[in-house]
């Protein structure tokens, strides 16, 4: 089984949209850690957010919203009134404590298009 | 800020070539990763190394090999090329420690096999 899970291979929306991205997790470690990255046409990943298990609060950037459930193992990302400049591979990855320290395990991305 | 790069960001090799692709970090990050990417599959680790001269197998090490013989730089080596190594190989480094660094990634060279 997939450890993350990005059901949604592509969404497009039209741009002051508000869009989310589904990542669904998977681990028997208490202790882990949750990580969105993008990856823009330009191809180098950007990192985003970090979040560790111990800390449910959602959290709020700008226009970027990140709701972590334990109980359904989502965490999801949400991009409020999206942008063209929006466009990109967004990817969902987890890192446990049981695995190596120094690991993430990647979802298969969402890619987002972003309409004018 | 943390600079990644990469050696080039188009590659075009011929099947059974001994193909190099370097990395280098610049902010004295004891790990190093390369990944693969490929549509539907997401990055998938082939190697990892944490120090010089060291090395771990990631999930898709076979056809690959590493080297690090200085902390900045971690290359990767196709022996012998192949058309099914056609892909997009991502570099990345992040700071010693536990589960809660994130990596930081190069731009990614893609490299065609024909």
């Amino acid at each position: 089984a997939q450890k993350v899970t990005q059901a949604q291979t592509e969404i497009s929306v039209v741009e002051k949209e508000d869009v989310t991205l589904d990542c669904v997790y998977e681990t028997r470690d208490t202790t882990y850690y949750l990580f969105w990255y993008k990856q823009p046409p330009s191809g180098e990943l950007v990192f985003l957010i970090r979040r560790n298990s111990f800390d449910e609060q959602n959290e709020i950037s700008g226009r970027y919203s990140w709701n972590f459930q334990k109980s359904t193992s989502s965490f999801n990302f949400t991009i409020t009134a999206s942008q063209v400049v929006d466009s990109a591979v967004y990817f969902c990855a987890l890192s446990e404590a049981s695995g190596s320290a120094r690991q993430l395990t990647f979802g298969s991305g969402t890619q987002l298009t972003v309409l004018p | 800020d943390v600079k990644v790069t990469q050696s080039s960001r188009y590659l075009v090799k011929r099947t059974g070539e001994k193909v190099f692709l370097e990395c280098v970090q610049d902010m004295d990050h004891e790990n190093m990763f390369w990944y693969r990417q490929d549509p539907g599959l997401g990055l998938r680790l082939i190697y990892f190394s944490y120090d010089v001269k060291m090395k771990e197998k990631g999930d898709i090490p076979e056809g690959y090999s590493v080297s690090r013989e200085k902390k900045e730089r971690f290359s990767l080596i196709l022996e012998s090329a192949s058309t099914n190594q056609t892909s997009m190989y991502l570099c990345a480094s992040s700071p010693p420690g536990g589960i809660s660094y994130e990596q930081y990634f190069g731009p990614g060279t893609r490299l065609t096999v024909t």
